[in-house]
């Protein structure tokens, strides 16, 4: 099942500078969005969301774009900070079938260097 | 800010053992999920409960899977018969009433069987 797709496993940034994370879908009935970010021995935290009426979602440093054509999504982090380094995970939903679970991405590890 | 808390953390139990995860789900929500994680894999969806009854589940969740509300508080996952392919790490979710609020996890049960 590779409905969502992350294809870095690892991204490394200097602190200050941004960070781009990247996530790819192949089904269309997808219409809600989410990023999450996880610890080693924590669970996953929510980020940000998006719903597909919306090319964008800002909130603080985290700002996530949705491309519908390209069925394409990204998590921009601005400026990267050190405690941001964790594993991020793309999440994908299809509220307007009814079915509310979430197909996870296998992730991306995010290093910010001091 | 509530939480989502899971215990044991971690659970060994030799294989052909019952086995039953509890989650503590935040007190205002509603609907509540299991995932699982196997070790280098992605997070997969297991089964969503709402209203007392199962309202979607995944082809992993067999006969050998059940999900309870016993007390209005606990929400517990129970696997009968323990294979050493369900070693993984189990998360638990909630969240309140309307489709778009993101779903908020547990810190997850690490079940080791040998």
């Amino acid at each position: 099942d590779q409905q969502v797709k992350q294809n870095s496993p690892s991204l490394s940034v200097q602190e200050g500078r941004i960070s781009i994370l990247n996530c790819d879908y192949t089904n269309s009935m997808f219409d809600y969005f989410l990023w999450y970010k996880k610890y080693p021995a924590e669970g996953p935290t929510f980020l940000i969301s998006i719903s597909s009426i919306k090319d964008k979602n800002e909130d603080g440093r985290f700002t996530v774009f949705l491309n519908k054509s390209a069925k394409h999504l990204s998590l921009h982090i601005v400026p990267s900070q050190p405690g941001d380094s964790a594993v991020y995970f793309c999440a994908a939903s299809s509220l307007i079938s009814g079915t509310y679970k979430y197909i996870f991405g296998t992730g991306t590890r995010l290093k910010v260097l001091a | 800010e509530p939480e989502v808390t899971q215990t044991p953390s971690h659970q060994v139990t030799q294989m052909g053992q019952e086995v039953i995860l509890r989650c503590v789900p935040i007190s205002n929500h509603l609907y509540f999920y299991w995932y699982r994680q196997i070790l280098g894999q992605k997070v997969e969806f297991l089964v969503s409960f709402y209203n007392n009854e199962i309202s979607e589940k995944s082809e992993i969740f067999d006969d050998q899977f059940s999900v309870e509300r016993p007390d209005g508080s606990n929400f517990t996952l129970k696997i009968r018969s323990t294979k050493l392919e369900d070693s993984a790490m189990y998360f638990c979710a909630s969240r309140g009433s309307l489709g778009n609020q993101p779903q908020h996890f547990g810190d997850g049960t690490r079940l080791s069987i040998l």
